[in-house]
């Protein structure tokens, strides 16, 4: 069966602090690589990763695919409370099965502390 | 704009209990799914809408039915409810199915089942 699996599943860090979260995947048939930060309610997107070694970029946040290993890392420098939420990776199938074309992981619960 | 809304955002039922939960988006979207998001378990996809007038099963659709009314509207259905369904729904949206498009989600809705 398909599956992602985010690591780790909580994290505690102090204000000022660079994260790093993880997202390896076993799937039969990859198209694309999702990143979603959920605070209170509705995740948002933030990344698609499609492409090894290229890193998407968004402010302090950052992200880069490895096709070979099967993984992908999402960053965040100089951490602020206001990126407390949980992160979730997802991996985008080119043929679906019951779990559809989406396989969403547990989620990195991230709290950042004053 | 307001992208996907779900009603009702709170929901207390008693076991046996039926109910629909209502979804419409404003995007012109042609694709749409219903996920539920338990503690631990990440979103599973529950049923989804590849387009207007078809719907399939997803990972977990026992226990539920889906109507797609129109291209706007795609309906969650509890027939009789059971404590196991107690969860966080959420639907969300693609402008179409498949290809790579990053889902815009609801804001949830969080049904207790007694």
């Amino acid at each position: 069966e398909d599956k992602v699996v985010q690591s780790p599943l909580s994290l505690v860090v102090h204000e000022g602090d660079t994260v790093t979260l993880n997202c390896s995947y076993e799937v039969t048939n990859f198209r694309s690589l999702l990143w979603y930060k959920q605070e209170k309610k509705a995740p948002t997107f933030l990344f698609m990763l499609t492409s090894s070694g290229i890193e998407k970029k968004s402010g302090r946040l950052s992200s880069i695919l490895d096709k070979k290993e099967l993984f992908s890392i999402l960053n965040i420098t100089a951490t602020q409370t206001g990126d407390s939420a949980i992160y979730l990776c997802a991996v985008e199938l080119v043929y679906g099965g019951s779990q559809g074309n989406l396989i969403f992981g547990k989620g990195t619960k991230l709290s950042v502390k004053p | 704009n307001a992208g996907v809304t779900q009603t009702p955002k709170f929901q207390v039922l008693k076991t046996g209990q039926s109910m629909t939960l209502q979804c419409a988006q404003d995007m012109n979207h042609n694709s749409m799914y219903w996920y539920r998001q338990d503690p631990g378990m990440g979103l599973r996809l529950i049923y989804y809408s590849a387009s207007e007038g078809t719907t399939d099963k997803g990972e977990v659709p026992n226990g539920y039915n889906v109507s797609r009314l129109n291209k706007r509207e795609f309906s969650l259905r509890l027939e009789s409810a059971a404590p196991s369904q107690t969860s966080v729904y959420f639907c969300a949206s693609t402008r179409i199915f498949g290809a790579s498009e990053k889902l815009f989600f609801g804001s949830g809705t969080q049904l207790s089942v007694l």
